[in-house]
């Protein structure tokens, strides 16, 4: 069975500090990551994808993720967050076909 | 209008009451989705059509009936809910066998 795993339901920090939310999955076959970003009253937005290649890939606004395969891990980080970076993230994996899983989300909160 | 969108943005139900949901796609895709999203849960895949085929989460319940006329356009006909079905509905699109899917912004349901 596959499944995604966000291990922090709620993670605040003070504007300008680094953060990392957390995502682990779980499958025997090769996945495609995504990282979404959900804000206020909105439906889910595109953050990053791994698809494949290079295993570190980035967002336009700052943001990265690391596919570790040996862990099963496919972190976001963000060296500085902006009070606009407040937000809910969620972690999902595509198997194969349409079939899309995704975490129970990480709600970030960028404190003044 | 452009990518996903949905109607209404909100809807406050009976029980007894029948409802639809609508989703529309402007983004030339041939797959649609319904994802139930409730609190610090993952979201949960209802159905999807893709190429005029179904595929539906054999959990969902049956007063749950969701309706594909055509690629752009998604209906949730809605009969006899209950109140543990309050959530945040969300319609996806995406291209057949794509990697993403892009979000509508939801319709946040009450069921009283």
């Amino acid at each position: 069975a596959q499944s995604v795993t966000q291990l922090d339901s709620q993670v605040p920090v003070f504007e300008e500090a680094p953060v990392e939310l957390r995502c682990n999955y779980s499958s025997s076959v090769s996945v495609y990551l995504f990282w979404y970003v959900q804000y206020p009253n909105q439906g889910l937005q595109l953050l990053l994808k791994y698809l494949s290649g290079s295993t570190l890939v980035e967002s336009i606004n700052g943001f990265e993720a690391e596919f570790n395969k040996s862990q099963t891990s496919f972190h976001l980080r963000k060296p500085s967050v902006h009070i606009s970076d407040t937000a809910e993230y969620f972690c999902a994996v595509r198997i194969t076909g349409n079939q899309f899983y995704f975490g129970t989300g990480t709600s970030l909160t960028v404190i003044p | 209008e452009t990518g996903v969108t949905q109607t209404p943005r909100h809807l406050v139900m009976g029980m007894t009451n029948k409802k639809s949901l609508k989703c529309e796609q402007h983004l030339g895709h041939n797959a649609m989705y319904w994802y139930k999203q409730s609190a610090k849960k993952p979201l949960e895949l209802m159905f999807v059509y893709s190429l005029e085929e179904r595929v539906e989460n054999n959990s969902v319940p049956s007063r749950f009936s969701p309706e594909c006329p055509n690629s752009s356009h998604l209906f949730l006909h809605l009969h006899t809910l209950q109140p543990e079905d309050s959530a945040l509905y969300l319609c996806a699109s995406s291209r057949q066998g794509a990697t993403e899917q892009y979000f509508g912004p939801g319709t946040r349901l009450t069921v009283t």
